[in-house]
């Protein structure tokens, strides 16, 4: 069936960095775009960052730009966000999300992973 | 990228018809058809129930319905049923080639 896991969370020290996984089954990976959200504890959603189905656009939150890289493996059907110089503040659960229609990414999200939590703290 | 704006909390009985908000700007909501509703149960993934305003993706009740005037957008749920319980958040496309969330609205079934 169609799914989506994310893996590569854990308790990290600030100023430290994590790569996350989001490992795609069930659709044809490359033809879709996909976002990163991410939910702080007893928080809202908030939107990360997104790549296009081909990998060559990348867009972020202005909170993460410059410390977060989307990038995705259409090889390994498999998308990352590289996480450097984590803040408490990134503490939260990472969701990969896939976009509703192929190839463009304005129309919602309709697949969305388990999460997977990160932790920063000392 | 502010956050768009949502009641903390809405309530009714079961039955009923609810209406909860989410109010942006001209860069988000109020320039885009591109408004979509989730819920969120508690410790669970979100769930796509409205995209493009008003659009329900196949299997979703027609109990939900989503609007827009303007700047607001609003999700309205006929027919309360105790499993509509649950957290909802709005989102939109920006004009920046961005998303932007609600704070998210609680939904208590009375």
């Amino acid at each position: 069936q169609v799914q989506l896991v994310e893996s590569g969370g854990g308790v990290v020290q600030p100023g430290r960095s994590l790569r996350l996984s989001c490992a795609a089954s069930g659709f044809t990976f490359n033809n879709y775009a996909i976002h990163w959200v991410r939910q702080a504890p007893g928080k809202g959603l908030e939107w990360v960052a997104d790549v296009s189905y081909d990998g060559n656009h990348q867009y972020y939150a202005n909170s993460v730009k410059g410390r977060f890289t989307i990038s995705r493996d259409n090889s390994r059907n498999t998308l990352y966000l590289q996480i450097n110089s984590l803040r408490a503040e990134d503490t939260a659960v990472y969701y990969c999300a896939r976009t509703l229609l192929q190839y463009f990414d304005y129309h919602g999200m309709d697949v969305w992973g388990q999460g997977t939590t990160v932790t920063v703290s000392s | 990228q502010s956050a768009l704006t949502q009641p903390a909390s809405v309530s009714g009985f079961p039955g009923q018809s609810i209406t909860i908000s989410c109010t942006g700007s001209r860069s988000d909501v109020g320039g885009y058809n591109y408004v979509s509703w989730y819920q969120q149960h508690p410790g669970k993934a979100p769930k796509l129930m409205i995209y493009d305003v008003s659009n329900r993706p196949s299997g979703v009740s027609n109990r939900f319905s989503g609007s827009k005037s303007g700047n607001t957008a609003s999700l309205t749920i006929s027919g309360l049923q105790a499993e509509d319980e649950a957290d909802y958040h709005c989102s939109s496309y920006t004009s920046s080639s961005s998303w932007v969330f609600g704070g998210g609205t609680k939904l208590t079934v009375l």
